[in-house]
């Protein structure tokens, strides 16, 4: 069955970075995109960014272009988020999801979530 | 900068139905856009009710519909029971690689 397991639960300082892991199992890692999305307490979804598995090509949100990273390895079918020069408003969960097609597709499988809290 | 627009809360009698809908600050909503629509309750994950406008997710019950009403992406829901008060997210695929989330609108049933 399919499956995207995260990493555990985060604490770190304002300024920091964090990286989180998302792993996937159950279907061939490459014919899927791992988008990244995030809820911060009293907030909405927010959505982060994607990487396609097949040459790591990553799109991103405006608003964290210059601190978000997503990388992947093909060899462990894992994804990897790190966001850097942490501040507060970046506590949340962060889910990673699959999405078929690059335009026109959906989140049909999600990770569990990560907790990033930022605290000094 | 896109805005997606929800309706911050909604209320619904039990068995009553509601729309909810999904809406750009300029422009117009269609298809081209492929809606989707999330409903995610306190400490899971989002659940995924509708894709591609109007398309239902596997195991969602039929009384979740999609459609295009108007100049917005619309979410249905026919015979409302207690459990569907949640939080409901519609997110559109604006191209270029870049999807953005509404606001999401706090439902709830009494």
């Amino acid at each position: 069955q399919v499956q995207l397991v995260q990493s555990g639960a985060e604490v770190q300082k304002p300024g920091a970075s964090v990286r989180v892991s998302c792993k996937a199992s159950g279907y061939v890692f490459t014919t899927y995109y791992i988008h990244w999305v995030r809820r911060a307490p009293g907030q909405g979804l927010e959505w982060v960014g994607l990487i396609n598995p097949v040459g790591g090509r990553t799109n991103y949100a405006e608003k964290f272009q210059g601190r978000v990273t997503m990388t992947r390895d093909t060899s462990t079918s894992t994804v990897y988020m790190e966001l850097s020069s942490l501040r507060s408003e970046d506590t949340a969960v962060y889910y990673c999801a699959r999405v078929r097609d690059y335009r026109g597709g959906y989140f049909d499988y999600w990770g569990q979530g990560s907790l990033v809290t930022v605290s000094s | 900068q896109t805005v997606v627009t929800q309706e911050p809360s909604f209320s619904v009698s039990p068995g009553g139905t509601v729309t909810l809908t999904c809406g750009l600050s300029s422009g117009s909503v269609s298809s081209t856009y492929y809606p989707s629509w999330y409903q995610q309750t306190p400490g899971q994950p989002p659940r995924t009710l509708i894709y591609s406008t109007n398309t239902r997710s596997s195991g969602v019950p039929d009384r979740f519909s999609g459609s295009i009403l108007g100049n917005k992406a619309a979410l249905t829901i026919t015979g409302a029971q207690a459990d569907d008060e949640s939080d409901y997210y519609c997110v559109l695929c604006m191209g270029s690689g870049l999807w953005v989330f509404g606001g999401g609108t706090k439902l709830t049933v009494l």
